[in-house]
């Protein structure tokens, strides 16, 4: 099946520092990746959908000067927190879509998350 | 708006059966998915349908009616491992993903 690996898992960072999470997909061509957001107890939020070439789309709430993404190649994307408050801590999951097939195109396959505590 | 109702939590026991519904209201369909996903994890997949009926895979089954804006997930043979969160989600008509919040299934032995 189709692969996305997540890096790093877990972070902790300072108030006021930059982080950065790669999503990678490892066995298939991503056109199109998903960044949510997680908190405790809640379910997935999309924050923005990313096109390899272009800007990313940003759901409605969600700072693209905060939350940078870049989808440089149809295997990357990366999502920088700028300037990480306490607030941003959560876990926050990549997708992929592979476009090579019918139905599955359609289908997302998910990283394994990356768990930012921001102190 | 759209939406998408299911469960927020539901309690089985090992070895019996559990049906999860989801209701959806959504700007166009094409499919609806089911993911578990265990606490501190990511989502994984179990069953997409676009069609009405039932779709069988082990002892997972997923229904469809398209008429009704209804689905629901089936889990026989109930396994403590199957302890955990499960996300119905409409492919809506800009094949844009509408997640559920999610239903906690807790399996007693």
């Amino acid at each position: 099946g189709a692969v996305v690996s997540q890096h790093p898992s877990r972070v902790i960072c300072k108030s006021g520092t930059s982080v950065k999470i790669e999503c990678r997909s490892l066995d298939f061509q991503a056109t199109t990746m998903f960044w949510y957001r997680q908190f405790p107890k809640q379910s997935l939020m999309l924050m923005a959908t990313s096109n390899e070439g272009s800007k990313a789309t940003y759901e409605q709430g969600v700072e693209k000067d905060k939350f940078l993404i870049n989808h440089a190649s149809l295997t990357l994307s990366t999502l920088t927190v700028t300037s990480a408050h306490p607030e941003d801590s959560s876990f926050y999951i990549c997708s992929a879509r592979d476009a090579s097939g019918p139905r599955s195109s359609y289908e997302q396959y998910f990283g394994p998350g990356t768990r930012l505590t921001v102190t | 708006g759209q939406n998408i109702d299911q469960p927020t939590e539901m309690t089985a026991t090992e070895g019996a059966i559990v049906q999860i519904n989801c209701t959806y209201q959504t700007s166009g369909f094409n499919g609806l998915f089911w993911y578990q996903q265990h606490a501190g994890e990511a989502p994984t997949f179990l069953s997409y349908n676009v069609l009405d009926g039932l779709e069988e895979k082990g002892r997972f089954s997923s229904f469809l009616s398209r008429s009704k804006g209804y689905s629901y997930l089936l889990l026989k043979e109930l396994q403590m491992k199957d302890s955990a969160s499960y996300l119905c989600a409409v492919l809506d008509s800009n094949y844009q993903l509408i997640w559920g919040a999610g239903t906690k299934l807790i399996i007693k032995p």
